[in-house]
Order: C-alpha cells, then sequence, then structure tokens
C-alpha cells in the first residue's frame, strides 16, 4: 500500500527566503505526482505535475523534482511571498491504484 | 474555461439523514474522483468514475455511493448520516484516468 509523508508538518520563513519542501513515497511505481496548493476552507490549485519518466518541473518561481529510486520529490519555492501561505501537498498515483495518494501536508507561513 | 463546480458549498444535516453532493468537471473531462477530507485523516479516496463507469473505490462503507452521468456530471451520495462524516467533500477531473487532477472548492458537509 501507497504511503506518502511530507516533512516538515509547518514551515515559517521570512519574506524572501528560498525554501524547500519534502515528500516521500514508499512504493516507487509511480504514475506521476503531483503538487497541490490549499488556502483555508478551500479546494485545491494544481502547482506542478510530474510525469514519471520526468526528473523535474517549472513554473514561475516553483521547481519541483522527482526521485522515482529513492521514493523522493522536492518543491522549491524562490523568493517567497506572504501570499505563498498555504498548505502544500504532495500527491501520488501509483500504476497499480487509479487514486491519489495524498501526504498529509505542509503548511507554510511566509512572514512579511 | 470553467473549473470543476460542486454543489452547494455548505451544507447541515442531522444525523439518521441523507445528502447528495454534485460535481461538474471541466468541460471535455470524463474521469471524475471524489475525496473526503477531515482534519484527522487528512484527505482519503472514496471513488472515482470514468465514462459513467465505477473504475476504483476507496475504504469506505456502503453508505457512501455514487454516480456518473453521460455528461460526466457526478454525484455523491451519502445515507443515514453519522457525525464522523461531517468533513469537506472534494471532487476531482481529470481528462483521461490517472492524469492530472484539477480539484473543486469543494462541499463543506456538517452533521449535527
Amino acid at each position: 500500500k501507497q504511503e506518502v509523508t511530507q516533512i516538515p508538518a509547518a514551515l515559517s520563513v521570512p519574506e524572501g527566503e528560498n525554501l524547500v519542501l519534502n515528500c516521500s513515497f514508499t512504493d516507487s511505481a509511480i504514475y506521476n505526482l503531483q503538487w497541490f496548493r490549499q488556502d483555508p476552507g478551500k479546494g485545491l490549485t494544481s502547482l506542478l505535475l510530474i510525469q514519471s519518466s520526468q526528473r523535474e518541473q517549472t513554473s514561475g518561481r516553483l521547481n519541483a523534482s522527482l526521485d522515482k529510486s529513492s521514493g523522493r520529490s522536492t518543491l522549491y519555492i524562490a523568493a517567497s511571498q506572504p501570499g505563498d501561505s498555504a498548505t502544500y501537498l504532495c500527491a501520488v498515483i501509483s500504476g497499480s491504484a487509479r487514486q491519489l495518494t495524498f501526504g498529509s501536508g505542509t503548511q507554510l507561513t511566509v512572514l512579511p | 474555461k470553467a473549473g470543476v463546480t460542486q454543489t452547494p458549498r455548505y451544507l447541515i444535516k442531522t444525523r439518521g439523514q441523507q445528502v447528495t453532493l454534485s460535481c461538474s468537471p471541466i468541460s471535455g473531462h470524463r474521469s471524475v474522483s471524489w475525496y473526503q477530507q477531515t482534519p484527522g485523516q487528512g484527505l482519503q479516496f472514496l471513488f472515482e468514475y470514468f465514462s459513467e463507469t465505477q473504475r476504483n473505490k476507496g475504504n469506505f462503507p456502503g453508505r457512501f455511493s455514487g454516480r456518473q452521468f453521460s455528461n460526466s456530471r457526478s454525484e455523491m451520495n451519502v445515507s443515514t448520516l453519522e457525525l464522523g462524516d461531517s468533513a469537506l467533500y472534494l471532487c476531482a477531473s481529470s481528462l483521461a484516468e490517472m492524469a492530472e487532477a484539477f480539484f473543486g472548492q469543494g462541499t463543506r458537509l456538517t452533521v449535527v
């Protein structure tokens, strides 16, 4: 059974800092990995999708990497802003399961 | 283009009642999945529909059911509501199975 872990559970940084969020998964036979952002009481916003054959994806100040062999992904946020404050969720679709398995998220606070 | 639309946004029901939640996917998307989000359990997969067929089901009791219509719209039904069913119910749509998932704003269900 696929398990997804996100560390740290919470992170507080001053504005302008570069930061890294971590995601690990137990079954490396994944189809893809997706990073989401969730604001309080809201739905999930898709940030980046990495297919299993890719090593990284970039969108603006965000860069996500994937290392299937070690079961890890990182989300790099450059020059953080207060508007980046949210919970960031990592999810994988495993080859055998037609569903997203989510980590518990990292709650990010960017202080002005 | 319009995103995933979930209705209603908020719902208050009494124990023992039943409830139906609705999800309209992004135009052209044929896969719809449902997830339950609670503070204690995080995001848990309920079921996935593709072309009106349930393709996968999570580990939830039979009180939770769903269906998908020919226009890809989906409904989720919970019968004999329990206090523990209080949660944010999220719907996601994808162009195809295991493709990038896009989520709606969710329906906040409170059971009293």
